[in-house]
């Protein structure tokens, strides 16, 4: 079974850090492209992050500079490394696929909630 | 910052016809994408470039195109249609950008 599986969310503080995992399974992992999106309850899907299956790297200006995404081949895993987090990032992550035939994200694990609070 | 502009909400009964838009300048140069949401669940692509259906998407989800603005057509609305519906796309930044639209909530009434 093709699946993504989310961890590491969890209470933060204002300033500080968290990395989040993603684990794949049922695919070469390796040969895709991957997305973090993320969605504060209640609220829109937001895209956070994208990584290409080369390593090539993609943010939006909102976390440019504070969050990392990173994937390690090997244990079909992907990672998010958030810095300096801000109440704003309050949301729900999910890790996403995005298909090589069209581009679609067409698997998403079932999210992480993060939250940033003092 | 580049938008995706959705309606809110659209509102229809059982059997009928639900189309959400979703309008945003760099459409005519980029594919759309249609995401539907249920409660406590994560996102299930239902079209892809434009107007394509992803096997398991029944055929009363369709998609089609027109200078700035794509819409999502849901023919024959069942209840278990009633979700939330975002489109996605990319801007003209010349870098990957992806974008989602706001959301639109499909109430079956």
């Amino acid at each position: 079974e093709v699946q993504l599986v989310e961890s590491g969310g969890g209470l933060v503080q204002p300033g500080g850090s968290l990395r989040l995992s993603c684990a794949a399974s049922g695919f070469t992992f390796s040969s895709y492209d991957m997305h973090w999106v993320r969605q504060v309850p209640g609220k829109g899907l937001k895209w956070v992050s994208a990584i290409g299956s080369l390593g090539d790297t993609y943010y939006p200006d909102s976390v440019k500079g504070r969050f990392t995404i990173s994937r390690e081949n090997a244990k079909n895993s992907l990672y998010l490394q958030m810095n300096n987090l801000r109440a704003e990032d309050t949301a729900v992550y999910y890790c996403a696929r995005e298909s090589s035939m069209n581009q679609a994200l067409d698997i998403w694990g079932q999210g992480t909630m993060v939250t940033v609070s003092s | 910052s580049y938008e995706l502009t959705q309606p809110p909400s659209v509102s229809v009964s059982p059997g009928q016809t639900a189309r959400i838009t979703c309008s945003g300048n760099a459409l005519p140069n980029h594919f759309s994408y249609w995401y539907q949401q249920k409660p406590g669940q994560a996102p299930v692509v239902v079209i892809y470039k434009d107007s394509e259906r992803p096997s398991g998407i029944p055929e009363r989800f369709s998609g089609s195109s027109s200078g700035t603005t794509v819409t999502l057509t849901i023919s024959g609305v069942q209840a278990e249609d009633e979700a939330d519906y975002y489109c996605q796309s990319a801007d003209n930044s010349g870098t990957p950008n992806w974008v989602f639209g706001g959301g639109t909530k499909l109430t079956v009434v």
